[in-house]
């Protein structure tokens, strides 16, 4: 079955830093893809998605290729803020409403 | 952007009593809205979807007597753990559909069962 799988945290990194978390699928057929980020004490909020291979989803400075050929979504920023930090979900899916996640990867930037 | 209000955010129960967490769209009606739960370190796993007026869809090996799972109005669906047990012990999330590919997530209830 369809399956998502994140590296796993926390991470931890300087403001500046450049990020990557990596983020692996299984699917059948051809999903969206996307990254989702949740605040401490918010719900998951969309940051960028991609729906076909070669796209490329961007919002905030982050970015994500959508890459079949390695079955990868990885999310990356040139430079952390403080702000950042949250916890970052992977996420893929066939219809736009039900999604398979990653685990989710924590993220807290330092100053 | 619109909002989905989930509560509690935080519950402590003891073995065998009953837990509700209601999922709340603020701004927007909802005809579909999907339960998820995350166990320690893996996947947010999809439980149910709850279809407003109609009887919620779960997911294999998801025990519909014990989650139960009411979408009675456009805004508003609950699940109820019940007789909960501390492998219930989980995070739970609500998410609420206002139209395709507009999905907006609950903040989440962390459940933890003595």
């Amino acid at each position: 079955g369809d399956s998502v799988t994140q590296m796993e945290g926390p991470v931890t990194l300087s403001e500046e830093a450049f990020l990557t978390i990596n983020c692996t699928y299984t699917a059948t057929g051809y999903p969206s893809l996307f990254w989702y980020v949740q605040y401490p004490g918010e719900g998951l909020q969309l940051l960028l998605k991609a729906t076909k291979a070669d796209d490329k989803g961007s919002n905030k400075g982050f970015e994500a290729t959508y890459r079949k050929e390695t079955t990868s979504f990885h999310l990356e920023k040139g430079s952390v803020q403080v702000s950042d930090s949250a916890v970052y979900f992977c996420a893929l899916s066939h219809t736009g409403n039900q999604f398979y996640f990653g685990t989710g990867t924590s993220l807290t930037v330092i100053p | 952007g619109a909002v989905v209000s989930q509560h509690p955010s935080r519950v402590i129960c003891k073995s065998g009593t009953s837990v509700k967490i209601e999922c709340r769209s603020l701004d927007f009606q909802a005809t579909t809205m999907f339960w998820y739960r995350q166990f320690p370190k893996q996947s947010l796993m999809l439980m149910a979807t709850s279809n407003e007026g109609s009887k919620a869809t779960y997911e294999q090996g998801v025990e519909k007597d014990k989650f139960l799972i009411n979408h009675a109005s456009l805004t508003l669906s609950t699940l109820t753990v019940t007789s909960a047990h501390p492998e219930d012990s989980s995070f739970y999330i609500c998410s609420a559909a206002e139209g395709p590919e507009k999905l907006f997530f609950g903040s989440g209830t962390q459940l933890s069962v003595l």
